[in-house]
């Protein structure tokens, strides 16, 4: 499965857009890119998936460049709650049994 | 909305006991996975399970790991003789066939705390 490169923390306004970048440049044809979040150890949290479009949903929005080799979550409000560590994390597709592997991820502080 | 659920939250063992950890996943979904999260380390994949049996497992799941799909509902990971190095938190996560799994995303449920003394 390609690896992954996001920051390790960035920093947020409460209720302005947060847009957290994720580096897959080994991406291949077949690997779909998905976002999940862990709150305070809680278990990790599905957000967004995706191949080659982008894609929306009532979280987040998924943005993915042409050449697949990078792609951003964008949080269009951030709140407080959304204070969390996210993953992104490719998804080898065929001849997968659908495992997911976590790397360090993002911490994403939303201050007031 | 359904949700995986474990139990217990928290369980404390002595060293060398078996501990089985308990998940529901959803009702639906036909592939399952353990993960497990030492503190302030990555969550990393144990197991995944399909079709009545395992599919895939990591180095971590060695001999004193097992998993069972005891019923039609439950989902189990027992750890034979447990080592201070097992403390950690325990994620079940499951996802649906009805498109292909790689592109089927996994719902956690919300761990369960696994304490060995």
């Amino acid at each position: 499965d390609a690896k992954t490169t996001q920051p390790p923390s960035m920093d947020c306004a409460e209720g302005r857009a947060a847009n957290l970048p994720c580096n897959h440049s080994t991406i291949s044809g077949n690997e779909y890119v998905y976002w999940y979040r862990q709150i305070h150890s809680q278990g990790p949290q599905y957000i967004i998936h995706g191949l080659k479009n982008n894609e929306t949903n009532e979280m987040a929005s998924l943005i993915i460049t042409e050449d697949r080799k990078s792609s951003t979550l964008i949080l269009p409000h951030a709140t407080l709650r959304d204070t969390a560590v996210y993953y992104c994390i490719v998804k080898r597709g065929s001849g997968n049994t659908g495992k997911l592997i976590f790397g360090q991820g993002t911490t994403l502080q939303v201050k007031p | 909305e359904p949700e995986v659920t474990q139990t217990p939250s928290h369980q404390v063992t002595q060293m060398g006991q078996e501990v089985i950890l308990r998940c529901v996943p959803i009702s639906n979904h036909l592939y399952f996975y353990w993960y497990r999260q030492i503190l302030g380390q990555k969550v990393e994949f144990l197991v995944s399970f399909y079709n009545n049996e395992i599919s895939e497992k990591s180095e971590i799941f060695d001999d004193q790991f097992s998993v069972e799909r005891p019923d039609g509902s439950n989902f189990t990971l027992k750890i034979r003789s447990t080592k201070l190095e097992d403390s950690a938190m325990y994620f079940c996560a499951s996802s649906s066939s009805d498109r292909a799994p790689y592109n089927s995303p996994l719902h956690f449920g919300n761990g369960t705390r696994l304490t060995v003394t």
